[in-house]
């Protein structure tokens, strides 16, 4: 089942935050964010795991409710280097399917302008 | 290394041709993917392969064949696609299960 994502898109100016949103209905046993700049491959940003485990990059932060089945991506002090769409991707694991099938969302158009 | 690598980047063939893509990582990874993508759209997974076994097919048409030669190999075959298959593949690489996974640049294919 593919994970909601919000907002669509997203335009900022440098030096301004941004948050994105992924939910799913159904329970998860991971949550991984990627970043896709156009024309270019998906680039990973952050792996939350069931249990409060993290794993990504050091500038980038996220959380994630297992209560809710939510997730939300924290972009600080925006740089033009951000500008992308931002995937969530969720694992449900378990009997709920394959810990290797990631199901994307639609994607979140974040534009940084100067 | 963190490098995935595929080849070729473009890709234009006909309904009737017979056509390979490849993907290559020597990161040792024992998972890889192929992923089909759409303009606008998000990465849809088509195939997992889990130490050089195929463990994910997600209904993929026939038309679509893959293969893992050895654990840093992954082709996918083609054969008889529709223009509707025209995209981009993209290849992944993973150390396993809910690790990260890394993508390379993808080909892009036009189907006449």
């Amino acid at each position: 089942q593919q994970p909601v994502q919000s907002p669509q898109a997203v335009i900022l100016r440098e030096g301004e935050d941004a948050v994105i949103n992924c939910s799913s209905s159904k329970a998860l046993y991971s949550v991984h964010w990627y970043r896709q700049k156009h024309g270019e491959a998906p680039v990973f940003l952050m792996i939350l795991l069931k249990g409060g485990e993290q794993k990504g990059h050091e500038k980038i932060s996220a959380s994630f409710n297992e209560k809710k089945q939510q997730s939300s991506l924290y972009l600080t002090a925006s740089q033009l280097s951000y500008s992308g769409t931002y995937f969530c991707g969720t694992e449900r694991g378990g009997s709920g399917g394959s810990n290797y099938k990631l199901t994307f969302g639609k994607g979140t158009l974040l534009t940084v302008n100067p | 290394d963190t490098e995935v690598t595929q080849t070729p980047k473009h890709l234009v063939m006909g309904m009737t041709n017979k056509k390979s893509l490849k993907c290559e990582q020597h990161m040792g990874h024992r998972a890889m993917y192929w992923y089909k993508q759409k303009a606008k759209k998000p990465p849809e997974l088509m195939f997992v392969y889990s130490y050089e076994k195929l463990s994910i097919n997600e209904s993929v048409p026939s038309r679509f064949s893959p293969e893992c030669p050895n654990s840093s190999l992954l082709n996918l075959h083609l054969h008889a696609l529709q223009p509707e298959d025209s995209a981009l593949y993209l290849c992944a690489s993973s150390q396993g299960e809910v690790y990260e996974q890394y993508f390379g640049p993808g080909t892009r294919l036009t189907v006449t």
